[in-house]
């Protein structure tokens, strides 16, 4: 079956330390995976995603086949980056689907 | 630029009436167009995709229908809404063709439905 696995809802940290969003996921083909984020009163935005090898605003993910994961990583959070976060697996022609998503909160 | 709409933002409807929610976008043709229904703890989830006016694939069985009149208007309906059917309805739009772009969501704003 195809899925998008985010064990954790909520993740709470200070700010200035590490944060690792996790994502798993299980498709048979090859997989093309995304983050999504929703701020405050924002609408659901694209974060990044595995194929651009990019980093936005300070985040990073890699796409690791072996484990099946596409976990999120920043060294140094902000309290702006509290939000919503969404892992997405796409599985077919343009068709994407989501993970139950994680919060994150980061407190000064 | 492009931008995608969806009205109403906000919906409370009692049980076995009617619905429509619509979504439209600009400056983009022949999109894909999608609607996500969100609920907490259960993330988002693919109701509807279309890829061209006229075609309409369902994802999941429900109570719920969808239709695409026009190349960017895309309509979530419902002849009787349940209880079950309450949450937050999202649309969303990607190119049709390859490319850098392909397979990247742009969401609307979203339209809340209580139905009571």
């Amino acid at each position: 079956a195809q899925r998008v696995t985010q064990p954790e809802k909520l993740l709470s940290v200070f700010k200035g330390a590490p944060v690792e969003l996790k994502c798993n996921y299980s498709y048979s083909g090859s997989p093309e995976l995304f983050w999504y984020v929703q701020y405050s009163r924002q609408r659901l935005q694209l974060l990044l995603r595995h194929i651009s090898r990019e980093s936005i605003k300070g985040f990073t993910a890699d796409l690791n086949k072996g484990e099946t994961s596409f976990h999120l990583k920043k060294p140094f959070a902000q309290e702006e980056d509290s939000a919503m976060y969404y892992c997405a697996l796409r599985t077919g022609f343009q068709k994407l689907v989501f993970g139950t998503g994680t919060r994150l909160l980061v407190s000064p | 630029s492009q931008t995608i709409h969806q009205w109403p933002a906000t919906l409370v409807q009692p049980v076995g009436s009617p619905l429509s929610l619509e979504c439209t976008v600009e400056g983009t043709s022949n999109p894909n167009l999608y609607w996500y229904r969100q609920a907490a703890g259960r993330g988002l989830q693919l109701l509807f995709y279309s890829v061209g006016i006229g075609q309409i694939s369902s994802e999941v069985p429900q109570n719920l229908s969808a239709s695409r009149p026009q190349d960017r208007q895309f309509i979530l309906s419902s002849k009787k809404l349940l209880l079950s059917d309450s949450g937050f309805y999202l649309c969303a739009w990607s190119v049709s063709s390859g490319g850098l772009w392909a397979n990247v969501l742009t969401f609307g704003a979203g339209s809340r439905l209580t139905v009571l």
